[in-house]
């Protein structure tokens, strides 16, 4: 079963414009992650933030996490046409040995 | 660096065919994955193995059987393929903690007619 759960599934938005993705989970979790894909590739690993941090910075990337709400957001800053793509949110569950369990992902097409 | 690789990137099979996927990562990573993406559905896991030797099923394990083969090699194996196994299959590897980020293949996409 997923365990994330993304938001929007597609975003539509013109280059230079930021661009915001959500992420709902149910179950406590040790890390959250956001994957990218682009049409016909693998998924491309992004950022990775761990339960005890609430928000954080790679770039144009800024994510945020909210235990309390069992929510993450991602968002780009300054979009580019090449940032179109899918986004993942992937958690990582605070028991034992486990996998990463995969949302259905947000498609965001990025316009010059 | 290669990364992670597999292998046919594309097959069409007739339904009752068997096949095998082929993975293979030089990272010397620890822990391998099999995941099935499908329109609409997100990741599923299959199959993984944490470290050489073991293997466990994931979300989706039916229809499927997996050896990690050695530390750099997991393959997949549909014994009598399924159209409902159409889908594109991905190998992902994770070195050290469980808890770290996947490195993924660039997929294989087949089709059971």
């Amino acid at each position: 079963s997923q365990q994330g759960e993304e938001d929007p599934q597609a975003l539509s938005i013109q280059e230079g414009e930021n661009a915001t993705m959500n992420c709902s989970y149910k179950t406590s979790i040790n890390n959250l992650q956001w994957y990218r894909q682009n049409s016909g590739r693998g998924l491309v690993h992004l950022i990775l933030i761990r339960s005890n941090e609430r928000e954080k910075h790679s770039g144009r990337l800024r994510v945020t996490l909210d235990t309390s709400k069992k929510s993450s957001s991602l968002l780009i800053t300054a979009s580019r046409a090449a940032d179109t793509a899918s986004y993942f949110c992937a958690t990582v569950p605070n028991s034992g040995y486990s996998t990463l369990t995969f949302g259905k992902g947000t498609m965001l097409l990025v316009s010059p | 660096n290669a990364g992670v690789t597999q292998t046919p990137k594309f097959q069409v099979l007739k339904t009752g065919q068997s096949m095998t996927l082929q993975c293979a990562q030089d990272m010397n990573h620890n822990s391998m994955y099999w995941y099935r993406q499908d329109p609409g559905m997100g990741l599923r896991l299959i199959y993984y193995s944490a470290s050489e030797g073991t293997t466990d099923k994931g979300e989706v394990p039916n229809g499927y059987n997996v050896s990690r083969l050695n530390k750099r090699e997991f393959s997949l194996r549909l014994e009598s393929a399924a159209p409902s196994q159409t889908s594109v299959y991905f190998c992902a590897s994770m070195g050290g903690s469980y808890t770290g980020e996947l490195f993924f293949g660039e997929g294989s996409r087949l089709t059971v007619l």
